[in-house]
């Protein structure tokens, strides 16, 4: 069964930081993008992160550049996001997301999500 | 960034009826446009990729089709599991910006 499954969300204040995981199962990493995507409470999706198979390319989206950081342990079939300088505007659910092998931004597989709330 | 309006951002139906979801792109996407299902405490799922390709397992009522940089979902005769949250996402260029969503409930 292809699963994703994610870890590491929590309770932190402004400014702190807090790495998320995802570990995947029932399929190789490798073969695919991976991305992070969030989403605030009764709000749309927002897709924040993603990084290339063999870890060359990654983007971020504008309100994250420079304080997130997405990486990928193909060898471990997982991936991580560092995120520092947290926002209260950062709370929300973090999903762990399957790409395509060439669509880059398209969301496949969905982990069960992580909840992320910055807060005082 | 390219941005995706979405109406209606609520529907009100019956099981057995025929339902349209509408996505509009600020610019063209071609036909890269997605649709996800969301049910509550959930995680999305993908449901039509390329914007009128069904994805496995989903169920053949679902469909969806293009015209210009309009974009739409059908649901042909909704059955009561397809009450829940709809989203489409572009996915021709980054940040691959999702709608608003649409929430289908129970008339």
């Amino acid at each position: 069964e292809v699963q994703l499954v994610e870890s590491g969300g929590g309770l932190v204040q402004p400014g702190g930081s807090l790495r998320l995981s995802c570990a995947a199962s029932g399929f190789t990493v490798s073969s695919y993008w991976m991305s992070w995507v969030r989403q605030a409470p009764g709000k749309r999706p927002e897709w924040v992160a993603n990084v290339k198979q063999d870890g060359s390319e990654k983007y971020y989206v504008d309100s994250v550049k420079g304080r997130f950081t997405i990486s990928r342990d193909n060898a471990k079939n997982s991936l991580y996001l560092q995120m520092n300088s947290l926002r209260v505007e950062d709370t929300a659910m973090y999903y762990c997301v399957r790409g395509g092998q060439g669509d880059q931004l398209i969301c496949r597989i969905w982990g069960q999500g992580t909840l992320v709330t910055v807060s005082s | 960034d390219i941005q995706m309006t979405q109406s209606p951002s609520t529907l009100s139906a019956s099981v057995g009826d025929r339902v349209t979801i509408t996505c509009r792109a600020s610019q063209s996407i071609s036909s890269w446009l997605a649709w996800y299902q969301q049910k509550p405490g959930k995680a999305p799922k993908l449901l039509i990729y390329k914007a009128s390709n069904l994805e496995s397992g989903v169920p053949s009522r679902f469909g969806g089709s293009e015209s210009g940089t309009e974009f739409t979902l059908t649901i042909s005769s909704l059955q009561p599991d397809d009450f829940a949250s709809y989203y489409c996402q572009q996915y021709h260029s980054y940040p691959g910006v999702f709608g608003q969503g649409t929430k289908l409930e129970v008339k």
